[in-house]
C-alpha cells in the first residue's frame, strides 16, 4: 500500500518560516512527480507546487512562488516544501500527492493524511 | 488559468437514487496526441484526505464501486453516482491537470435527502 507522511505543521507568526516533509514508501518515489496542495479550513482545495520526477522543473501557484521552495531528496524517498514569508493566508492543511507515473501532468493517485499549518501573531 | 465551474454546489439525494455533478472548464483539457482528457474526479470525506475516484476523465480506480462513473470531454464533464449509498456523502471536487496551474473546482457537497 502507497504511503505518504507529511509533517512539519506549526503555528507560527506571519513573516517567519516553516519547513515541511513528506516521507514516502512503498513505491519507487525517484519515478514520480509529486505535488503540495492545501486546503483551508471549510475551503476548497488549492494546488500549491509541482516538482518533477528527477527534481529538474519545478513549478508553482502564483499565491505562493517567490515565497515557497519545493524539493526532493529521492536518496531519502522524501519531499519537501520550503515555506517563507509566511502570511495569515497561508494557514491551511498541507497534502503531499503522488503524480502519476509516467505523466509529468497526471492524475494525483495517492494523498498523505495532511499536516495543519497555522499561520497566526 | 483554467477554471474548473462544479455544479451544483450541493445536492441531497434519497438513498439509492442516482446523483448526478457537472464541472465545467474554461479550457478543453482534450490533448489531441494522446487523445486523453487531463480530468479528474476526488472524492473527500470529513476529516479524510482526498481519494482519486476517476481518471482521465471516465477511468475508475481501483477499489471504486462500480455505481460511481465518469464521462464527458473537452470543456464538459459528469460524475454520476448511479445509486447513493449512505458512504457516499462526502464532497466531490473536479480536477485539470492539463497544464500548470493545476486546478480544482469549488466542490460539490452530496447528503442523504
Amino acid at each position: 500500500q502507497v504511503q505518504v507522511v507529511e509533517s512539519g505543521g506549526d503555528v507560527v507568526q506571519p513573516g517567519r518560516s516553516l519547513r515541511l516533509s513528506c516521507a514516502a514508501s512503498r513505491f519507487t518515489f525517484s519515478r514520480h512527480p509529486m505535488h503540495w496542495v492545501r486546503q483551508a479550513p471549510g475551503k476548497a482545495l488549492e494546488w500549491v507546487a509541482l516538482i518533477s520526477y528527477d527534481g529538474s522543473n519545478k513549478y508553482y501557484a502564483d499565491s505562493v512562488k517567490g515565497r515557497f521552495t519545493i524539493s526532493r531528496d529521492n536518496s531519502r524517498n522524501t519531499l519537501f516544501l520550503q515555506m517563507n514569508y509566511l502570511r495569515v493566508e497561508d494557514s491551511a492543511v498541507y497534502y503531499c500527492a503522488r503524480g502519476s507515473l509516467g505523466y509529468s501532468y497526471g492524475p494525483f493517485d495517492s494523498w498523505g493524511q495532511g499536516t495543519l499549518v497555522t499561520v497566526s501573531s | 488559468d483554467f477554471v474548473m465551474t462544479q455544479s451544483p454546489d450541493s445536492l441531497a439525494v434519497s438513498l439509492g437514487e442516482r446523483a448526478t455533478i457537472n464541472c465545467k472548464s474554461s479550457q478543453s483539457v482534450f490533448y489531441s496526441p494522446n487523445k486523453k482528457n487531463y480530468f479528474a474526479w476526488y472524492q473527500q470525506k470529513p476529516g479524510q484526505p482526498p481519494r482519486l475516484l476517476i481518471s482521465w476523465a471516465s477511468i475508475r480506480e481501483s477499489g471504486v464501486p462500480d455505481r460511481f462513473s465518469g464521462s464527458g470531454s473537452g470543456a464538459d464533464f459528469t460524475l454520476t453516482i448511479s445509486s447513493l449509498q449512505a458512504e457516499d456523502v462526502a464532497v466531490y471536487y473536479c480536477q485539470q491537470h492539463y497544464e500548470t496551474p493545476v486546478t480544482f473546482g469549488q466542490g460539490t457537497k452530496v447528503e442523504i435527502k
